[in-house]
């Protein structure tokens, strides 16, 4: 079946412009993840969803960073009057159930670029 | 928070060569996780073993809960398997990634 998917692939927009990224988990899965991968580091956390419940945001790295889920499925994390330092790989994961840390399967990442 | 520590940093192996690469972790975790981060930046899902031991061909992963760490094994290693290795873990729900092992398997 098709994987987690992710648009746009690359994204480059001047400082101060928003820029909204979508996800489009594996079919059926009820958690998903944002996270974002600086350039040679590992992936780090930033929001996690229940079906359409946000349960954690707690990795969001300012107030400019907002990610909802409207109807369980597609997942759209927005950043708004975007920095320098927003520049990095933003990853996208489903997982099929709820419970404590079942397997995630992980999207090709939109690289966006802060110009 | 959960921290997780890999070695070495950098390897570089001679194709054919088998390798092991190490995942330490500072505290229990319900998911283990290992991932293949191919040069296009797709992490591919290479294991899913919180504890135990499994083989999927030229590969194979132990963990051992009780004691903290993971193990990757890769043998006979060819030039596709270039790239940056990932492993990690959550106590609950997200995942807390290590700083990866940097692979280079010249031909």
């Amino acid at each position: 079946g098709a994987g987690v998917s992710q648009s746009p692939r690359y994204k480059v927009a001047k400082r101060g412009q928003d820029v909204a990224l979508r996800c489009d988990p594996i079919s059926g899965h009820v958690s998903l993840f944002w996270y974002q991968q600086a350039l040679g580091q590992g992936p780090e956390f930033l929001t996690y969803f229940q079906n359409e419940a946000q349960l954690d945001k707690s990795g969001l790295p300012s107030d400019r960073f907002f990610a909802e889920r409207p109807e369980g499925s597609v997942s759209t994390l927005k950043i708004q009057r975007t920095q320098q330092e927003d520049s990095a790989v933003y990853l996208c994961a489903s997982s099929l159930g709820t419970g404590q840390g079942g397997e995630q399967y992980f999207g090709p990442g939109t690289r966006l670029t802060v110009t | 928070g959960i921290q997780v520590e890999q070695s070495p940093p950098d390897l570089i192996l001679q194709e054919g060569a088998n390798s092991t690469l190490r995942c330490n972790f500072s505290d229990s975790v319900n998911n283990l996780q290992w991932f293949h981060q191919n040069p296009w930046g797709q992490l591919i899902n290479l294991f899913y073993i919180p504890s135990g031991t499994k083989q999927n061909g030229r590969l194979s992963a132990t963990t051992v809960a009780t004691e903290r760490y993971s193990l990757l094994y890769i043998s006979s290693s060819q030039t596709t398997d270039s790239g940056v290795y990932f492993c990690a873990g959550t106590g609950f729900q997200k995942l807390v990634f290590g700083t990866g092992t940097r692979l280079l398997v010249s031909p």
